[in-house]
């Protein structure tokens, strides 16, 4: 079962920071936060992950609550092209991946 | 990614036919992994090789079976195609060092109907 809760779908006005939150209370200490996309049907592609700190790379920021009960993905200025459905997992460092249903993101132009 | 690919990226076939997804990577990864995703829904593991001679069930792996035939190969077989199998299929690798510890690189999908 996947460890993840996030909302089915939403919308982020281009240009604006979509923010996408993500719940997983029962996360464990070695368990790693990660952040995967799908744009329609191709392969998910990876985005970032993180264990506590936050994170930020050339795609987006992870913000992770001093808890680890919950994290957030910022896309800091949302393009059409950031339409896609974003996946939040949780997984030890290499394991395999249980992917959830995932969060539909609507990017409006 | 050009580095994995799959064969064939499309396929229709019949009940009860055998079917091979071959999967090849170019990016020297040990670990390979099969997923099938039905529409609305995220992807589900099938099975997973972390080398050559590891082969593990995944989450879904009843009418399935695969082969590790090399590093770079791993081929998912159903041996009776049912109507329910159909379903887009993904292969994915990754690596036990480096920056692709962290990260499965997938293939562009093979989209399987079974009639």
């Amino acid at each position: 079962d996947a460890k993840t809760t996030q909302p089915p779908s939403m919308d982020c006005a281009e240009g604006r920071a979509a923010n996408l939150p993500c719940n997983h209370s029962t996360i464990s200490g070695n368990e790693y936060v990660y952040w995967y996309r799908q744009i329609h049907s191709q392969g998910p592609q990876y985005i970032i992950h993180g264990l506590k700190n936050n994170e930020t790379n050339e795609m987006a920021s992870l913000i992770i609550t001093e808890d680890r009960k919950s994290s957030t993905l910022i896309l800091p200025h949302a393009t059409l092209r950031d339409t896609a459905v974003y996946y939040c997992i949780v997984r030890v460092e290499g394991d395999k991946i249980i992917f959830g249903k995932g969060t539909r993101l609507h990017i409006l132009p | 990614d050009a580095d994995v690919t799959q064969t064939p990226r499309n396929r229709i076939t019949k009940t009860g036919k055998r079917i091979m997804l071959e999967c090849s990577q170019t990016k020297g990864h040990d670990r390979m992994y099969w997923y099938r995703q039905d529409p609305g829904l995220g992807l589900r593991l099938i099975y997973y090789s972390f080398d050559v001679k590891d082969i593990n069930k995944g989450e879904i792996s009843d009418g399935y079976s695969v082969s590790r035939q090399a590093q770079a190969k791993f081929s998912l077989s159903l041996e009776s195609a049912i109507p329910n199998q159909t379903a887009l299929y993904f292969c994915a690798t990754s690596d036990l060092a480096g920056l692709s510890y962290n990260e499965q690189f997938f293939g562009p999908g093979t989209r399987l109907t079974v009639l």
